[in-house]
């Protein structure tokens, strides 16, 4: 069945640091795929997506590139902020399952 | 707009008892699915809903069970309560379905079995 590998951490930083958590997955169709971040307390909020190879996703300085060849769709963030510790979800739909299929989850703690 | 709303907030039960959950979806959102957290597993798909049919289901057992209503809110609910089903559930919105729209997820329901 479909399924999303990611690094689990924790991951800590220092403030400006660069930011990289992996994420590979294995589905049987051409899936869309998308990193969520859940902060404390709260739901999980959609940060990007992309639906084809290639195609890069971005939002709030974080971006992700589905490489197909690879399976694999990493998340970056070129300097990260405090308020940017959350966790991070990367996650796949294949095509007409309507569901989403999540990785373990990275928690990113940043320190001023 | 107003965003998803669970209801209750937190929720203690104990050991064979059964619960029922709540979600109002987004205005106009007419697919709601609902997902488990747990810190062991991670987030699993229970089911989903698009105007009162349930189009897909997760791994789950029988205890648990959904419905949609015609204005889109849906309820899970839990029979015979276990140990293990303490988490935070999670329901998500969205206007036709995972594949064509992202999900827009609410703050959950943090429920414990004791």
């Amino acid at each position: 069945g479909d399924s999303v590998t990611q690094m689990e951490g924790p991951v800590t930083l220092s403030e400006e640091a660069f930011l990289t958590i992996n994420c590979t997955y294995t589905a049987t169709g051409y899936p869309s795929l998308f990193w969520y971040v859940q902060y404390p307390g709260e739901g999980l909020q959609l940060l990007l997506k992309a639906t084809k190879a290639d195609d890069k996703g971005s939002n709030k300085g974080f971006e992700a590139t589905y490489r197909k060849e690879t399976t694999s769709f990493h998340l970056e963030k070129g300097s990260v902020q405090v308020s940017d510790s959350a966790v991070y979800f990367c996650a796949l739909s294949d095509s007409g399952s309507e569901k989403l299929v999540f990785g373990k989850g990275t928690k990113l703690t940043v320190n001023p | 707009k107003a965003g998803v709303t669970q209801t209750p907030r937190y929720l203690i039960k104990t050991r064979g008892q059964q619960v029922t959950l709540s979600c109002s979806p987004i205005s106009g959102h007419r697919s709601v699915s609902w997902y488990q957290q747990t810190p062991g597993q991670g987030l699993q798909f229970l089911f989903e809903y698009f105007s009162e049919t349930q189009r897909n289901k997760g791994n789950f057992p029988g205890r648990f069970s959904g419905r949609q209503f015609s204005n889109s809110r849906s309820e899970m609910n839990v029979s015979t309560l276990e140990l293990g089903d303490s988490a935070l559930y999670l329901c998500a919105s969205s206007p036709w379905g995972t594949e064509n729209s992202p999900l827009h997820f609410g703050n959950g329901t943090r429920l414990t079995v004791t």
